[in-house]
């Protein structure tokens, strides 16, 4: 069956320092992936979405990377802030398919 | 210019009571997906509608049901509710890059 992981439930990491979130998936294909931030309470927001035929995307102080042949990608943020603070959640979508699967979040805590 | 908007924030209900949701999506959005998201999971896919019609449905079973309305907006309904149904649940409009609302969080005791 299909299975999507996060690397950990939790990241804590200190400000000015490089967070790296992994999304591991196994027995699919998608056309695309994109990475949402969650804060506690409130729904998912988009950040990036990148194509099966981009290997990286970068916008601003985040960089996400895409390799199908690992099935795996990474979002990267650069020079973390306590802001920076919340659940990150990473999703896989099809274009013929509206039923976007994702995975259960990484918890990440910038600490000043 | 208002985002996806969710009412009611919060709910309680008792098991095998019935529940109505309802969304409001974006402006100039067309498409509705409504997601169950339990606490510490990732949202899954309840079903999608657009033109008023569920266009497709994830793995939920037949007590799970919905509508649009030719203003776009949506509702969703829970019948026979059970203590497992207690979960926060989403609204996002548009395609494949959506615009979550702020949920509603249903709480069934």
């Amino acid at each position: 069956s299909q299975k999507i992981e996060q690397n950990s439930e939790a990241l804590n990491i200190q400000e000015g320092k490089t967070a790296t979130l992994t999304c591991n998936y196994t027995n699919y294909s998608p056309a695309y992936l994109q990475w949402y931030r969650q804060d506690p309470g409130r729904g998912p927001v988009f950040l990036l979405l990148i194509r099966e035929n981009e290997k990286e995307k970068r916008k601003e102080r985040l960089k996400v990377t895409f390799d199908t042949t690992l099935k795996q990608s990474l979002f990267h943020i650069t020079a973390s802030q306590p802001a920076d603070s919340a659940t990150y959640l990473c999703a896989l979508g099809h274009y013929n398919n509206n039923d976007m699967r994702f995975g259960a979040g990484t918890r990440l805590t910038v600490k000043p | 210019d208002a985002g996806v908007t969710q009412s009611p924030t919060h709910l309680i209900k008792t098991r095998g009571q019935q529940v109505t949701l309802r969304c409001s999506p974006k402006s100039g959005h067309d498409t509705v997906s409504w997601y169950q998201q339990a606490l510490g999971q990732g949202p899954q896919f309840i079903f999608q509608y657009y033109e008023e019609e569920e266009r497709q449905r994830g793995n939920f079973p037949d007590r799970f049901s919905g509508h649009q309305f030719p203003n776009y907006s949506s509702e969703l309904n829970v019948n026979a509710l059970l203590l497992g149904d207690s979960a926060l649940y989403l609204c996002a409009s548009s395609g494949h890059t959506q615009y979550f609302g702020p949920g509603t969080r249903l709480t069934v005791l």
